[in-house]
């Protein structure tokens, strides 16, 4: 069965202390990992595209990475406004089915 | 470009009601998703069209649920009759179609979602 875990559920950073959350997926052929951000009350907001082993995109302070079973968002340098809970998708089954991780909550003090 | 629009953005209804959700994807799109999200589940996919018509609707969760696209800038979701466990936010989510050559879907980007409240 298809299965996407993310990790932590929940991190409080520090402005400015980075760190990573964990997407780690498994599916029987992999046709893209997904990066959306979520904010409270509001639909899931794309961040990044991922299709092959070795891929990394950037956008400001988040840098998503690519391996064969799991996808790291690096995030540099963080910022209250970066809080927001994280969702990791990926695309590998049915036509048209994303499955969605939990999330992990990131709550950066200042 | 307005973006994925839904209404209402909040219903509360009781058990037993119909519910009726809508959806404009964005224009160009050829493919629109019914999600539903909950604490417990997270986001679910429940059908997804592509050029109007039902391609995979397997995760609808009954009979009591039922997605229409008349056109490529309309969709509904509709719940007869409602209850307390159809509970959730609704999102639907539209998207350019299939990739071409590489299989698996272009980006889906998401509408703000429907809170709906069944008493």
């Amino acid at each position: 069965e298809d299965q996407v875990t993310q990790s932590p559920e929940a991190l409080r950073l520090q402005e400015g202390e980075s760190s990573s959350l964990n997407c780690s997926y498994t599916v029987s052929g992999l046709r893209g990992l997904f990066w959306y951000r979520q904010d409270p009350g509001k639909g899931p907001e794309f961040l990044f595209t991922l299709y092959s082993a070795g891929e990394e995109k950037e956008k400001e302070r988040l840098k998503a990475t690519l391996t064969k079973k799991e996808s790291f968002l690096h995030i540099t340098a963080p910022k209250p406004e970066d809080s927001a809970t994280y969702l990791c998708a990926v695309d590998g089954g049915s036509q048209g089915n994303l499955i969605f991780g939990k999330g992990t909550k990131l709550s950066v003090k200042p | 470009d307005a973006g994925v629009i839904q209404s209402p953005r909040h219903e509360v209804t009781e058990m037993g009601q119909e519910v009726t959700l809508r959806c404009k994807p964005i224009s160009g799109h050829n493919s629109l998703f019914w999600y539903r999200q909950t604490m417990m589940r997270g986001l679910e996919l429940l059908i997804y069209f592509n050029n109007n018509v039902p391609i995979d609707d397997s995760g609808m969760p009954e009979d009591r649920f039922s997605a229409k696209m008349p056109n490529a800038s309309f969709s509904t979701l509709k719940i007869q009759p409602s209850e307390p466990r159809d509970s959730a936010v609704y999102f639907c989510a539209s998207s350019l179609g299939p990739r071409a050559g590489g299989g698996g879907q272009e980006t889906q980007y998401f509408g703000p979602g429907t809170r709906l409240l069944v008493l």
